[in-house]
């Protein structure tokens, strides 16, 4: 069965420090995607970035970027100087690749409030 | 291009009562999802529409839970009789391909008491 695990529940910074997401994932299978989503105050889930598991490369998209590391079966994700608007429920997910079952598994998600 | 939405926004019911929820894809996205989030937990998925079928209801809690896409265009979920552990945000996603980018709407919140 997979399973996302977010253990941090609640994060709070100040504005421009630079703060972590953890995830950790379970899978047996050997492909699979990996997502981050970020849900603000108006509800919706705001897709950030998909990952598959054949591709260990760091991302960096302006102040984001992701840590894929399969050996620790981490996907971090680090927002640099962070700001207020990054205040938001931020989710990790897991999916098989296409051609199985593409139903996203999630974790928890962590809320991170940037104060100014 | 208009996003996924969903309709209503938030619903209030009775124990006991039916509620149906709305979810239109975007134009031209096969794949529909519907997922749910019960306080504090996580998101979970309840079902997978190809088109007008079901290609994977595993997630659906019982049979109080019927979903519907006629058409292959929107999609309805209803609830009936509805209990007070049916409460929690309920998420509608499309995607134009299995395993891609899957576009999420704003949810319903739905409250049983």
């Amino acid at each position: 069965a997979q399973k996302v695990t977010q253990a941090q529940t609640e994060i709070s910074v100040v504005e421009k420090e630079d703060v972590t997401l953890d995830c950790v994932y379970e899978t047996r299978d050997t492909t699979y995607y990996l997502f981050w989503y970020k849900q603000p105050p108006s509800g919706e889930l705001v897709f950030l970035i998909r990952r598959n598991s054949f591709d260990e490369q760091n991302e960096i998209s302006g102040r984001y970027s992701w840590n894929f590391q399969k050996s620790t079966s981490s996907f971090n994700f680090t927002i640099t100087a962070s700001q207020v608007v990054d205040s938001a429920v931020y989710f990790c997910a897991l999916s098989e690749l296409p051609g199985a079952n593409s139903k996203l598994t999630f974790g928890k998600g962590i809320t991170l409030s940037v104060r100014p | 291009e208009a996003g996924v939405t969903q309709f209503p926004s938030h619903s209030v019911i009775e124990k006991g009562q039916t509620v149906t929820l709305r979810c239109d894809p975007i134009s031209g996205h096969d794949n529909l999802y519907w997922y749910r989030r019960v306080m504090g937990k996580e998101i979970k998925f309840l079902l997978h529409f190809v088109k007008e079928s079901k290609q994977d209801e595993s997630g659906m809690p019982n049979n109080r839970f019927l979903a519907e896409r006629t058409g292959g265009t929107y999609s309805t979920l209803k609830v009936q009789p509805a209990e007070l552990e049916d409460s929690g945000v309920y998420f509608c996603a499309s995607s134009r391909d299995r395993g891609g980018e899957a576009f999420f709407g704003q949810g319903t919140r739905l409250t049983v008491v």
